[in-house]
């Protein structure tokens, strides 16, 4: 079975250009996640879709950075236009779902993709 | 608020020796834990988890942790580091919201 898929793995570029990430989660998981992960520290959630419905976008810096699931399959995250501050890795994870609005299944990580903005 | 705390920020042990990563949470109902590993370049692979019964757990790749209640604690153990271990552990908290809250990490490195 196919994991998470995520492209590209790394991605340079300037400040103040755009950049996009793409996420393929596993077949038939209804929920998908994108993390930010800094260098050092662990990974914090941007935000969650169950199917195509962003339930919880609390975290994600909408003035720059926006996401959409169409089909509730693939993911796109954008980031227009990308600062200093957005060096990090991104990760998709996908999961079966939620029971009750809780997670209580493990969720299953691509392998990143890595911005450096200079 | 919810979080998770690993207080090593760094740990290096020798091949063969025993290993305990620290995780502490903070959370009053019944929590939902994680222990994920990271190896460089790579994504989270989840080595055990605890929904609910017995306080210790068995993972994968020879880890157990034990879950206690009365210290808010979800240790990770290992009898026997083999090399391979180097990585970066996470302890992640199962929040009501749906969504993991993870620890800064712990970052493994093996002597041989």
């Amino acid at each position: 079975e196919a994991g998470v898929v995520q492209s590209p793995r790394y991605k340079i570029i300037e400040k103040k250009q755009p950049v996009a990430f793409w996420c393929n989660p596993i077949s038939g998981h209804n929920t998908l996640y994108w993390y930010l992960q800094n260098l050092g520290q662990g990974p914090e959630l941007l935000i969650r879709y169950e199917n195509e419905e962003a339930v919880d976008d609390s975290q994600l810096p909408k003035d720059r950075f926006s996401a959409e699931r169409l089909k509730g399959v693939d993911s796109t995250l954008k980031i227009q236009p990308a600062e200093l501050g957005d060096s990090a890795v991104y990760l998709c994870a996908s999961s079966p779902g939620t029971s009750g609005g809780v997670n209580t299944g493990e969720l299953f990580f691509g392998e990143g993709s890595r911005l450096t903005v200079l | 608020a919810q979080s998770v705390t690993q207080p090593d920020i760094h740990i290096t042990v020798s091949e063969g020796a025993s290993l305990e990563l620290r995780c502490n949470y903070s959370y009053g109902a019944t929590p939902y834990l994680f222990w994920y590993v990271q190896s460089p370049g790579q994504g989270l692979q989840l080595l055990l988890k605890y929904f609910s019964g017995d306080t210790l757990v068995q993972g994968i790749k020879g880890f157990e942790a034990e879950f206690k209640r009365s210290q808010s604690s979800f240790n990770l153990r290992k009898p026997s580091v083999h090399w391979s271990d180097a990585a970066e552990y996470f302890c992640a908290y199962g929040g009501s919201q749906g969504n993991l809250i993870f620890g800064k990490g712990t970052k493994l490195s093996v002597k041989p």
